[in-house]
């Protein structure tokens, strides 16, 4: 079990580029999370995949956020045109499926200059 | 949706201490998990604990479903312990919920002096 990865770990960019995330879940894990933390706050669910599919996103996704999961593996989450309130850590978690727990990656922290 | 209070919200503890973290819930949940999020960031799972008790060392939580908590027990505390505990639920289908989302609470920072 080598845990849940995420990469990069920092990615500091300036305003109005784009962003591109990384996140391997634990292997066999079908379910693929992404959260979104900011400072002095709990993690916020962002969307959730099942396998290929993703199946929920929040309204904390604008149209500028999108998600793939292309063959039920890997995840990544793409930020077009950031803007400065995307600051934030981006935490991806993965389960084995239902009613077994979430496990985190160390997280991609964000900060737009 | 569904509220998650924790507290206290800051504690400071001497090392070798005990504490006991709450967590209160306003409706009922599948799924109830205990982290840890360490000083650089890293969110470590402590419990997976929709009910029951376990424990895990020094360590140990309780979850009384019917009443809506959970409580995190941390004994002879040590400065490793430091960080923010986290207390996250996923509501039971009849309350809304989807098995799979999970809402965190503010937190519990544990700063453990030496």
């Amino acid at each position: 079990d080598t845990g849940v990865s995420q990469n990069p770990r920092h990615k500091i960019t300036k305003r109005g580029q784009n962003v591109t995330f990384r996140c391997d879940p634990i292997s066999e894990h079908n379910r693929l999370y992404w959260y979104r933390q900011t400072l002095g706050q709990g993690p916020e669910f962002l969307t959730y995949f099942q396998n290929e599919a993703q199946l929920e996103k929040s309204r904390l996704l604008s149209d500028r956020f999108s998600a793939e999961r292309p063959k039920g593996s890997f995840s990544t989450l793409e930020i077009q045109r950031t803007e400065q309130g995307d600051s934030a850590m981006y935490l991806c978690a993965s389960s084995l499926g239902l009613g077994q727990p979430q496990h985190f990656g160390d997280g991609t922290r964000l900060s737009i200059l | 949706g569904i509220q998650v209070e924790q507290s206290p919200p800051d504690l400071i503890l001497q090392e070798g201490a005990n504490s006991t973290l709450r967590c209160n819930f306003s409706d009922s949940v599948n799924n109830l998990q205990w982290f840890h999020q360490n000083p650089w960031g890293q969110l470590i799972n402590l419990f997976y604990i929709p009910s029951g008790t376990k424990q895990n060392g020094r360590l140990s939580a309780t979850t009384v479903a019917t009443e809506r908590y959970s409580l995190l027990y941390i004994s002879s505390s040590q400065t490793t312990d430091s960080g923010v505990y986290f207390c996250a639920v996923d509501p039971s289908r009849a309350s809304g919920g989807s098995n799979y989302k999970l809402t965190f609470g503010k937190g519990t920072l544990l700063t453990v002096n030496p």
